[in-house]
């Protein structure tokens, strides 16, 4: 089975910019969230997907938002970009539809470096 | 702001020793997970221990838990190079869909 795939691997924008990043789960899984890790803040969460609906929302200003197409394929937008939202940004997938059924682990992919001068 | 903190936050071991971190966190929890990430890429998960659960070995990894004191340790016995990352506790809480990171450990181990 292929892994979470995250695309691209690597983007440089400048402030202002807007940025979309993309995230494959792996195949059968229906759940996605994303995190953004930072030095000084580490590892932050975003938001969580499932089936389309977005299920929990993490601390962040409304300039950062997700969608989950019905393939589970997910995206994140961040509009206006400012400096400090130089991250890696993670997307991770799981199987379960929620919790308590067994072994909610998260299967993460490599991440997108995003850089914004 | 993360749920926990982890202590110590690096570490530098020869191969062949154990290393040990902990973990603490603030809140009730369903269960606290350890994961691994090497130099800048995603996280890979080790092992899950539930709240009712004080103990778990897998591997050369063994987890503890104490739900009493809120705190969580890894150990990795007889370590080699390849363990050289950062250790992440990670903890969820019910209804929650999402987990919440500790700052991790920095484990180096030297040959």
């Amino acid at each position: 089975k292929a892994g979470v795939t995250q695309t691209p691997r690597y983007l440089i924008k400048t402030r202002g910019q807007q940025v979309t990043l993309s995230c494959s789960p792996i195949s059968g899984h229906r759940s996605v969230s994303w995190y953004q890790q930072t030095p000084g803040q580490g590892l932050q969460f975003l938001f969580e997907y499932f089936s389309e609906t977005q299920r929990n929302k993490g601390n962040f200003p409304g300039r950062f938002s997700g969608r989950q197409f019905s393939n589970s394929r997910s995206e994140m937008n961040v509009s206006t970009l400012e400096l400090g939202d130089s991250a890696l940004y993670l997307c991770a997938s799981s199987s379960l539809p929620r919790q308590g059924l067994g072994d909610e682990k998260l299967f993460f992919g490599s991440g997108t470096q995003l850089s914004v001068l | 702001s993360q749920q926990g903190e982890e202590d110590p936050q690096a570490l530098s071991i020869q191969e062949g020793e154990n290393a040990t971190m902990n973990c603490s966190y603030k809140t009730s929890i369903n269960n606290l997970q350890w994961y691994r990430q090497n130099s800048g890429r995603g996280l890979v998960h080790l092992i899950l221990i539930r709240s009712n659960e004080r103990e778990k070995h897998s591997g050369r990894l063994r987890v503890t838990l104490d739900t009493s004191k809120k705190s969580s340790s890894l150990l990795i016995t007889a370590s080699r190079a390849a363990d050289t990352a950062s250790y992440f506790c990670a903890t969820d809480a019910w209804g929650d869909y999402k987990l919440s990171f500790g700052a991790g450990t920095t484990v180096t181990v030297r040959a």
